[in-house]
């Protein structure tokens, strides 16, 4: 049973580019939430997606937006890239209204 | 998270001791509350949860404790290993969301167990 897989592992972006992570959910999971790590912190919540949809947004600008796809796999895309956006980008998923995450490894955005 | 505050920021126990990491959240109409372990570049792991119609669960040498009056929530470990060193997230609802899915986390307890 596949857990949460996210690709690339580690990432390395120019200032002003955009990027884009992506995420494959925990087999018979449907949501898909999107977190940044910034080194020695709590994870901080972008946003989530379930049926496709954006169900609920963090305090993060528009750079930041998403995608679910109806296999439940979701994007991540971050534009005009700063470079405080170098952070682990960490994707977890979920069943439904079930608050319980798998995370995935993540994958490290190094911003230069 | 803004609703969710941990303490303390870091942790040192000698092996065979207790451990305990306390979090406090805002909403009192929060029902669920995690505890995640994370080890040094490694995935988030939750390793037990807790709703708020109990105040206490426990699983072998780990226990989370609820007391939905003082908005806080408490991680035990006892009898400490080295292997349970790692860094311990709590996290809470998001009381800013209609539903309440997504988590808010705590800034994070460094815990170290010395041999």
């Amino acid at each position: 049973d596949a857990g949460v897989t996210q690709s690339p592992t580690h990432l390395i972006k120019t200032r002003g580019q955009q990027v884009t992570l992506r995420c494959s959910p925990k087999s018979g999971h449907d949501t898909v939430s999107w977190y940044q790590q910034a080194l020695g912190q709590g994870p901080q919540f972008i946003f989530q997606y379930y049926e496709e949809e954006e169900r609920q947004r963090g305090n993060f600008p528009d750079r930041f937006s998403g995608h679910q796809f109806p296999n439940y796999s979701s994007e991540l895309n971050v534009n005009a890239l700063l470079l405080g956006d170098s952070a682990l980008y960490l994707c977890a998923s979920s069943l439904g209204t079930d608050k319980g995450y798998t995370f995935g490894s993540g994958t490290r955005l190094t911003v230069v | 998270g803004e609703n969710v505050e941990q303490h303390p920021s870091t942790l040192s126990v000698q092996e065979g001791d207790s451990a305990v990491i306390k979090c406090t959240y805002s909403d009192s109409a929060s029902n669920y509350f995690p505890w995640y372990k994370q080890e040094l570049g490694k995935r988030p792991q939750l390793i037990i949860d807790i709703r708020s119609n109990v105040g206490e669960k426990k699983d072998q040498r780990i226990a989370v404790t609820l007391n939905k009056t003082a908005k806080h929530f408490s991680l035990h470990i006892t009898e400490t290993q080295p292997e349970d060193s790692a860094v311990y997230f709590c996290a809470a609802p998001d009381p800013n969301s209609n539903s309440g899915y997504a988590l808010n986390f705590g800034k994070g307890t460094s815990l170290l167990v010395t041999p």
